[in-house]
């Protein structure tokens, strides 16, 4: 059975970091393309970054670029979301997800991160 | 970035009766290799988005057929033949041509 469990959300201040992570189970993590999507409370849903599959191409949108970096451990079978300088607006669910895009893309549960003084 | 509108973002269905979602997308999600990059989703009550479609026609493993995909250029329709009612919660379309990846707002389908 696939799996892909987020953990490491929180409540953090804002200018403050986290680490986001997702554990892969029940497929050949190393094979595939991985990305993390967003959805604010309430509201519809934001790609984040998306990682190929020896961790050599990343790519972000504007809204995180130069403060999330996306990394993948494929001996662990774990992708990772560094974020650092949190802002309010960053509060959301985060999805970690396979092969956005393609014929077996899946979505993890998510991990609520939550940025607020 | 490519802007993916959806329409219309709210309707109510009865049990049976079929429905219909459009989607627009700014710029044609067309790849050189012949696929549309263009997929649907559904995000249940309190859970993740699972993929209905994929490449803008194909059903993914498992989705039931009456769900069906159609479209070409710039325009999508998802099409529900008879709606049952665990069919409710919110339907994104998705542009996975280029990076950022886009969604529209986001469909929601509530059952009368």
């Amino acid at each position: 059975e696939v799996q892909l469990v987020e953990s490491g959300g929180g409540l953090v201040q804002p200018g403050g970091s986290l680490r986001l992570s997702c554990a892969a189970s029940g497929f050949t993590f190393k094979r595939f393309w991985m990305h993390w999507v967003r959805q604010a409370p309430g509201k519809g849903l934001e790609w984040v970054s998306r990682l190929n599959e020896d961790g050599s191409t990343t790519n972000y949108a504007d809204s995180v670029k130069g403060r999330f970096t996306i990394s993948r451990d494929n001996a662990e079978n774990t992708l990772y979301l560094q974020m650092n300088s949190l802002r309010v607006e960053d509060t959301a669910m985060y999805y970690c997800t396979r092969d956005l895009g393609g014929s077996q893309a899946f979505w993890g549960q998510g991990t609520l991160v939550t940025v607020s003084s | 970035d490519i802007v993916m509108t959806q329409s219309p973002l709210s309707l109510s269905v009865t049990p049976g009766e079929p429905a219909s979602i459009s989607c627009r997308s700014s710029q044609s999600p067309l790849h050189s290799n012949g696929n549309y990059f263009f997929d649907w989703y559904l995000q249940k009550p309190g859970q993740s988005p699972q993929l209905l479609i994929y490449w803008g026609s194909i059903r993914a493993s498992g989705v039931p057929d009456r769900f069906s995909g159609s479209g070409s250029g710039t325009d999508f329709t998802l099409k529900i033949s008879r709606v049952e009612a665990e069919d409710l919660g919110v339907y994104y379309c998705m542009q996975a041509l280029q990076t950022p990846y886009t969604f529209g707002q986001g469909t929601k389908l509530e059952i009368k």
